[in-house]
C-alpha cells in the first residue's frame, strides 16, 4: 500500500528565503506525481505535475523534482513571498490502481 | 470555464438525515472523483468514475452512494448521515488517469457537519 510522507509538517521562514519541501513515497510504481497548494478553507490548486519519465518541472518560482527509484520528490520555492503561505500537498498516482494518494501536507508560513 | 463547482458550500445535518452533495464540471473531463479531508487523515478517496455510467469505490465508500448519468455531473449521496461523516468534501476531475499524466482539478469543497 502506497504511503506518502511530507517533511516538515510545518515551516516558518522570513520573506525572500529559498526553501525546499520534501515528499517521500513507498511504492515507486507511479504514473506521475502532482504538487498542490491549499489555502485555508479553500480547495486544492494544482501547481505542478511531473510524469514518471521526467526528472523535474518548473513554473515560475517553483521547481519540482522527481526521483522515482528512490521514492522522493522535492518542491523548491525561490524567493519566498507572504503570498506563498499555504499548505502544500504532494500526491503520486499509482500505476497499479490509477489513484492519487495524498501526503498530509507541509504548512508554510512566510513572514514579511 | 467555471471549472469544478460544488454545492452547497456549507451544510448542517442531523444524524439519520440524507442529502446529496452536488458536483459539476464544464471541462468535458471523463474522470471524476470524491474525496473527504479530515484533520490528521489527509485526503481519502470515497468514490470515482471513469465516465458516464461507470462508477467504482475508493478507500472509504461506506455510507455514500454515487451515480454518473452525464459527463458533467457526479453527485455524492449520504444515505443516513452519521457524526463520523462530518468532514470537508472535495470533488475533482481530470481528462483521465495514467500515463498521459492528467492534471486533477478540484472544486472549492463542501463543509458538512452532522450533529
Amino acid at each position: 500500500k502506497q504511503e506518502v510522507t511530507q517533511i516538515p509538517a510545518a515551516l516558518s521562514v522570513p520573506e525572500g528565503e529559498n526553501l525546499v519541501l520534501n515528499c517521500s513515497f513507498t511504492d515507486s510504481a507511479i504514473y506521475n506525481l502532482q504538487w498542490f497548494r491549499q489555502d485555508p478553507g479553500k480547495g486544492l490548486t494544482s501547481l505542478l505535475l511531473i510524469q514518471s519519465s521526467q526528472r523535474e518541472q518548473t513554473s515560475g518560482r517553483l521547481n519540482a523534482s522527481l526521483d522515482k527509484s528512490s521514492g522522493r520528490s522535492t518542491l523548491y520555492i525561490a524567493a519566498s513571498q507572504p503570498g506563498d503561505s499555504a499548505t502544500y500537498l504532494c500526491a503520486p498516482e499509482s500505476s497499479n490502481t490509477g489513484k492519487l494518494i495524498f501526503g498530509q501536507g507541509t504548512t508554510l508560513q512566510v513572514k514579511p | 470555464n467555471a471549472g469544478v463547482t460544488q454545492t452547497p458550500k456549507f451544510q448542517v445535518l442531523k444524524t439519520g438525515q440524507s442529502m446529496t452533495l452536488q458536483c459539476a464540471q464544464d471541462m468535458n473531463h471523463e474522470y471524476m472523483s470524491w474525496y473527504r479531508q479530515d484533520p490528521g487523515m489527509g485526503l481519502r478517496l470515497i468514490h470515482y468514475s471513469v465516465g458516464a455510467g461507470i462508477t467504482d469505490q475508493g478507500e472509504v465508500p461506506n455510507g455514500y452512494n454515487v451515480s454518473r448519468s452525464t459527463t458533467e455531473d457526479f453527485p455524492l449521496r449520504l444515505l443516513s448521515a452519521a457524526p463520523s461523516q462530518t468532514s470537508v468534501y472535495f470533488c475533482a476531475s481530470s481528462y483521465g488517469t495514467g500515463i498521459l499524466g492528467n492534471e486533477q482539478f478540484f472544486g472549492p469543497g463542501t463543509r458538512l457537519t452532522v450533529l
